[in-house]
């Protein structure tokens, strides 16, 4: 079925580091494409979208630009804070679900 | 003011007992779901509901019931709990229209002993 591909982590940086989390969807259509974070012990967070190619999603610092020749959406922020460490979860539409999610990422940064 | 909510927010158990996790909704959102997140942080769907019918029903086991009185409440009941269901269960809510987004409520995290 449809689904999504993300880095396995855990990914551990020094604060003001740039993050790159790659993540790649299985061609079928043009879905839209999500990036969402958990913080420790809450709930997921919608971060970005993008909803056609080419289409870039931001914010927080955070962009992750639509790319159909490569299947990809990867994460990406220039400088990191220690209050972004999270997991992040990539995720697409697949049929009648909603969303299907990456198995998530694991950012640590440390001061 | 919390979109969705989610009571308890932990619960720890014995196998083989019966338990209900609730979920409420403020945003007027057309459609809930419950999520099932696993130790490694895996997600998945267990149910989807739009407007009190059900429309997404995964391969669950039926000890899971979900029960939904009205458009913002989705309830989720599990009968004769067993190990393997310790996990973060997740409650969600979207409108209609919104591929995609999702608002998450905090979890409930099910511990069976």
């Amino acid at each position: 079925g449809d689904s999504v591909t993300q880095m396995e982590g855990p990914v551990t940086l020094s604060e003001e580091a740039f993050l790159t989390i790659n993540c790649t969807y299985t061609a079928t259509g043009y879905p839209s494409l999500f990036w969402y974070v958990q913080y420790p012990g809450e709930g997921l967070q919608l971060l970005l979208k993008a909803t056609k190619a080419d289409d870039k999603g931001s914010n927080k610092g955070f962009e992750a630009t639509y790319r159909k020749e490569t299947t990809s959406f990867h994460l990406e922020k220039g400088s990191v804070q220690v209050s972004d460490s999270a997991v992040y979860f990539c995720a697409r539409p697949s049929g009648n679900t909603p969303l299907v999610f990456g198995k998530g990422t694991r950012l640590s940064v440390i001061a | 003011d919390t979109a969705v909510s989610q009571t308890p927010k932990y619960l720890v158990t014995q196998m083989g007992n019966d338990k209900s996790i609730k979920c409420e909704q403020n945003l007027g959102h057309d459609t809930m779901y419950w999520y099932k997140q696993d130790s490694k942080k895996f997600l998945k769907i267990m149910f989807s509901y739009n407007n009190k019918e059900l429309i997404i029903n995964e391969t669950v086991p039926n000890r899971f019931s979900p029960k939904s009185p009205d458009k913002a409440h989705l309830n989720l009941h599990i009968n004769s709990l067993e190990l393997g269901d310790s996990a973060v269960y997740f409650c969600a809510s979207s409108q209609r229209g919104t591929t995609g987004e999702l608002f998450f409520g905090e979890g409930s995290r099910l511990t069976v002993l």
